[in-house]
């Protein structure tokens, strides 16, 4: 197994640009989640998705977007990039039912100018 | 409103030391707490902790949880360089048993000197 994949690992853009970060997972889990990590602030969910059609909104949703259209891939779309959007972004994985772990991709590093 | 506090939020020690980290939550309907260990790149997965009083352990680590006290500490004995990292602690968000969102303190940033 891949486990979670993420794309890019690194992009720059200029503001108002838009674009779709890429997440994947191979475990066929239900459940799937993105951060934002911002330094001093830790993880801040951004939106989650309890499975293929199914998504909501985080503690920091404005600005981005997300569909979930197979249980596999849950990207997340910048409309208009900022400034303020320059962070870590994570995606993340868990299987349905309990509270256990999740499972974390390894990070798009995004600077907006 | 639910919120999860780590202290201290920077830690230096020298190689052998035994460091305690913190992991203070305010959260209705607690179901459980996880530890993870984050480096230079993507969070791993450490503990989860679900009962009061049961020590999980791996290796030179080892968390307990006290739900009386709602806290949890995670002790390194022996440091070790490569135990440099951030430790986040995190917590499932109330009412959202089946989501997946979590709740994370700001981090414990902790440097092994050799």
């Amino acid at each position: 197994n891949a486990g979670v994949t993420q794309t890019p690992k690194f992009q720059v853009l200029k503001t108002g640009q838009s674009m779709t970060l890429q997440c994947a997972q191979d475990m066929n889990h239900e459940y799937m989640s993105w951060y934002r990590q911002d330094p001093g602030m830790g993880l801040r969910l951004i939106h989650y998705s309890v499975g293929a059609g199914i998504t909501d909104q985080g503690e920091v949703p404005n600005g981005y977007n997300v569909s979930r259209s197979t249980t596999e891939d849950f990207p997340l779309r910048l409309l208009s990039a900022a400034p303020s959007q320059t962070s870590v972004y994570f995606c993340a994985s868990r299987e349905s039912g309990g509270f256990g772990e999740q499972f974390f991709g390894p990070g798009t590093r995004l600077t907006v100018l | 409103e639910d919120k999860v506090v780590q202290s201290p939020l920077s830690l230096v020690v020298h190689e052998g030391d035994t460091v305690t980290l913190n992991c203070s939550y305010e959260v209705t309907n607690f179901r459980s707490l996880l530890w993870y260990k984050q480096e230079k790149k993507a969070p791993t997965f450490l503990f989860m902790l679900t009962s009061s009083g049961i020590e999980k352990k791996s290796g030179r680590l080892s968390s307990i949880l006290d739900k009386k006290e709602l806290f949890s500490i995670l002790n390194i004995t022996a440091t070790q360089t490569g135990d440099s990292a951030v430790y986040l602690c995190a917590v499932p968000r109330r009412g959202s048993s089946n989501t997946g969102k979590l709740i994370f303190g700001q981090g414990t940033t902790l440097q092994v000197k050799p």
